[in-house]
């Protein structure tokens, strides 16, 4: 089964500077996609960013990147530049030939102004 | 273009009772899925409904059982509600599996 791991419960940044939220998983699939989703107060889950493994160019969304290294199983999200509204939860999921999503527990990110 | 929508936003239910969770998906997309996400977790994955049936189910009770109707909405029923069944339920759609979420249900059992 796979699984995913973030082991930063919290994390706080301050307003225009860079942070990194760390995530790892573990599968013995090797066609998957890998996610961040956003989660602020409201509660809608929004998607952040994606990547598929097959691909080696890391993923970007305007202020957000990803650093995917596949044989290390590691997957971060870099937030360049944050914002006030960058504060939520952010996730990490996994996705493969079942397309079920599995999450992460999730790191609490609030940017200071 | 309306996004997932879910109904109701919020909810009470007593222990024992049963509750009809209701998804309406974005448009276009054919597959449903629902998620429970009890507080400071992860959302964990109930089951997954393409072309009207079941088409995989997460480490969930038989308690909790679903349907998708010819239009694509989905309802998620749960029946004896337990103290544990306290969570924001998410329904996600998709298409070719790229999934969106609704805003989600917050269910409360007292």
């Amino acid at each position: 089964a796979q699984t995913v791991t973030q082991s930063q419960p919290e994390m706080s940044v301050q307003e225009a500077e860079t942070v990194t939220l760390s995530c790892t998983y573990d599968t013995s699939e090797s066609n998957y996609y890998l996610f961040w989703y956003k989660q602020p107060p409201s509660r809608q889950m929004i998607l952040v960013i994606r990547q598929e493994a097959y691909k080696q160019q890391n993923a970007t969304e305007n202020r957000f990147s990803v650093n995917f290294q596949k044989a290390a199983k590691s997957f971060s999200l870099k937030i360049s530049d944050s914002q006030l509204g960058d504060t939520a939860m952010y996730f990490c999921a996994f996705q493969g030939g079942s397309e079920k999503l599995v999450f992460g527990k999730g790191t609490k990110l609030t940017v200071n102004p | 273009d309306a996004g997932v929508t879910q109904s109701p936003t919020h909810l009470i239910k007593t222990r024992g009772q049963q509750v009809t969770l209701r998804c309406s998906p974005k448009s276009g997309h054919d597959t449903v899925s629902w998620y429970q996400q009890a507080l400071g977790q992860g959302p964990q994955f109930i089951f997954q409904y393409y072309e009207e049936e079941e088409r995989q189910r997460g480490n969930f009770p038989d308690r909790f059982s679903g349907h998708q109707f010819p239009n694509y909405s989905s309802e998620l029923n749960v029946n004896a509600l337990l103290l544990g069944d306290s969570a924001l339920y998410l329904c996600a759609s998709s298409l070719y599996g790229l999934e969106y979420f609704g805003p989600g249900t917050r269910l409360t059992v007292t």
